[in-house]
């Protein structure tokens, strides 16, 4: 059972917002950064936010982080279809000196 | 360009077990913290382990401590997960990945993932 809760699933039309939050405790997204992921069925995850808010190259500037206190959020503006996927957050954990993946979300562009 | 290329997975009996391999080209293998993180069919994704650059420090999820072993090679620019007292639920899609912000993650690049099925 992950540490790190997030909802089980999002949706929206093309062109719309979708936020997706992580809540976690002060021994994980308290203390430490927050790393986003996208997963699509059958490839290999793809870092999509680090360190709260960074955004790695090549990824579109439609993906943002925040951060505050223990919970974390995604942000994803314009919602193409190819954004359709499951979204983890990540982050250490110092209490349990583990990396914690959030539960996921599964993205839906309808 | 970075890669990292698994090898290693397949059938193994419970019980058995199985050493997953990593193999990594196109940066300096040995400056970096790497991580093994698994999805089991229908789940989530769950980290299992990673280890320092000089392998020195290592960390384990719970359920794999004393059963599972990483390791690597930095002559070699291998990765390894040696896989004991295999159970059904370490039945999972393996990747290894490169934590380019020591144990705290920053997973950027990601191996293509290997499959280990645990079953009788």
């Amino acid at each position: 059972q992950s540490v790190l809760t997030q909802p089980p699933s999002a949706s929206g039309t093309p062109g719309q917002r979708v936020t997706i939050s992580c809540s976690g405790s002060n021994s994980n997204i308290g203390s430490n950064t927050v790393n986003w992921f996208q997963h699509l069925p059958g490839t290999a995850p793809k870092l999509l936010i680090y360190r709260n808010n960074q955004r790695p190259s090549g990824v579109p500037d439609r993906f943002s982080g925040s951060k505050s206190g223990t919970s974390a959020s995604l942000a994803i503006s314009g919602l193409q279809s190819e954004d359709e996927a499951d979204y983890y957050c990540a982050a250490w954990d110092d209490s349990l000196n583990v990396y914690v993946f959030g539960t996921g979300t599964k993205v839906t562009v309808l | 360009e970075v890669q990292l290329v698994q090898s290693g997975g397949g059938l193994v009996q419970p019980g058995g077990s199985l050493r997953l391999s990593c193999a990594a080209s196109g940066f300096s293998f040995s400056g970096y913290w790497m991580t093994w993180v698994r999805q089991s069919p229908g789940k989530g994704l769950e980290w299992v382990a990673n280890i320092k650059e000089d392998g020195s420090e290592k960390y384990y999820v719970d359920s794999v401590k004393g059963r599972f072993t990483i390791s690597r090679d930095n002559a070699k620019n291998s990765l390894y997960l040696q896989m004991n007292s295999l159970r059904g639920e370490d039945t999972a899609v393996y990747y290894c990945a490169r934590a380019t912000n020591g144990r705290y993650g920053r997973d950027d690049y990601w191996g293509q993932g290997t499959l280990v099925t645990v079953s009788s």
